[in-house]
This record gives C-alpha cells, structure tokens and sequence, in this order.
C-alpha cells in the first residue's frame, strides 16, 4: 500500500545545531508539504513543493529549508535549531488532480534544547 | 485577525448528543471547503468536503454558506470514538495549499 513515512518521529537537539527531517511518500504524488502545528496556532505551512527542483516558501519558512530531488522525499532542514523550532512536524502530500486531500505522514516531535 | 477562525473548544457532550461545530474564513476568493479530523497527537485526516448545497455522510453534515463566508459540521448521534479535533480547512485555490483552523476539541463522554 502507498503511504508516507517521516523519521525521526522524536527528536532531541540542543540550539545551533543543524536538523533534518525525513519525509518519504511512495504515493507518486507531485505536490509535498511541510507544516508544524503548535498549540494556539493550529497548523502552518513552511514549506512547498509542486515537483522535483521546485521548492516555495510558506507562512512560516524562516529558519527552515528543503531540497526537492526526486519524486518521493521532501527533507525539511532546520538551519540552526532554536527553542522557538520546538514543536510537532507534519509532512503531507497530494495529488495535483485531487489537491484537497493531503496524505499527512504521523508527525515528527521535535525538542530543542 | 486569522483567515480560518473556529469556535473555541472543547465541547465535552453525552454519547447520543447533536453537536455542531462552526467555522468563519476571511478571503472570500476561497474556492474549496473540507473538514479534516485530527486524533490525539496524531496526523490529520479528511473527513469530508463541504458542497455550496450542503452535503451528508452518515451522522455527519456540513453547510457552506458562501455570502457569510461560513462553515459548518453537524454531528448527529454522536459516538465516544467521535472525540477528536476537528479542522476547517479552506483551499483558495492556489496549487493546493491549504489554510487549517486552529481546530476545535471534541470530547464525547458516556
């Protein structure tokens, strides 16, 4: 069955240091997404993709990147992790023809130090 | 003010109850409505699309009315695996990117 995976799924790191987090879909789908949800904030998006190589910038996208180089992964990098990046990262992705339904992979908790 | 405004939570109801659950966005070119239910500390999933004529899948309902830029969920019957959290979410038609509301909390207690 297709599906989408993140790893970690918790992760502990101290401020400064640099931090990737997986995202692995196996459902061919173009379009991949980032959001971290927060309480009081509900979930926002950091960043997009619509294909290989394409990448955009989200509400919420300072402090973060991600690379596009095939199909299936979108790893967002946390730059130099601060305090304020401690939260809960969701990865989500969906078909350009059925664009409502994302696919959220289980989240990644991320504690920085 | 947010672009995806829900009531506050939680709502904490008796199995058998009638809830309702409501939702104002702000960008009026906003083209597609969803709900999307969230369990504890897990992933969203959808739960259902939300038509200008009203749509219903089993115990659930929901209602757009585009002039007050209004959503709404109606769940009949309600059920103690009905608690979870519940998203509006409003597609404004822009590549597919969704905008979620903050989600309201729903306990369903026997």
């Amino acid at each position: 069955d297709a599906e989408i995976t993140q790893s970690p799924r918790h992760k502990i790191t101290e401020t400064g240091r640099q931090v990737t987090l997986a995202c692995h879909q196996t459902w061919n789908h173009n379009n991949m997404f980032w959001y971290r949800q927060d309480l009081g904030h509900g979930l926002r998006l950091i960043h997009y993709s619509y294909g290989v190589h394409d990448t955009n910038k989200g509400e919420v996208s300072d402090g973060y990147s991600v690379s596009r180089s095939n199909t299936e992964d979108l790893p967002l990098t946390l730059e130099s992790a601060a305090s304020s990046q401690t939260s809960v990262y969701f990865c989500a992705s969906s078909d350009p023809g059925q664009q409502e339904t994302q696919y959220f992979g289980p989240g990644t908790r991320l504690l920085v130090l | 003010r947010k672009e995806v405004e829900q009531d506050p939570g939680p709502f904490n109801v008796p199995e058998g109850a009638t809830v309702a659950f409501n939702c104002t966005y702000s960008n009026s070119a906003s083209q597609s409505f969803f709900w999307y239910r969230q369990d504890c500390r897990k992933e969203p999933k959808l739960l259902m699309s939300v038509y200008s004529s009203g749509n219903e899948d089993g115990r659930f309902t929901a209602q757009l009315n585009r002039a007050s830029q209004y959503i709404s969920l109606l769940i009949r019957d309600s059920k103690l695996s009905d608690s979870a959290t519940y998203l509006c979410v409003v597609n404004r038609n822009q590549g597919g990117k969704l905008i979620f509301g903050q989600g309201t909390e729903l306990s369903v207690k026997p």
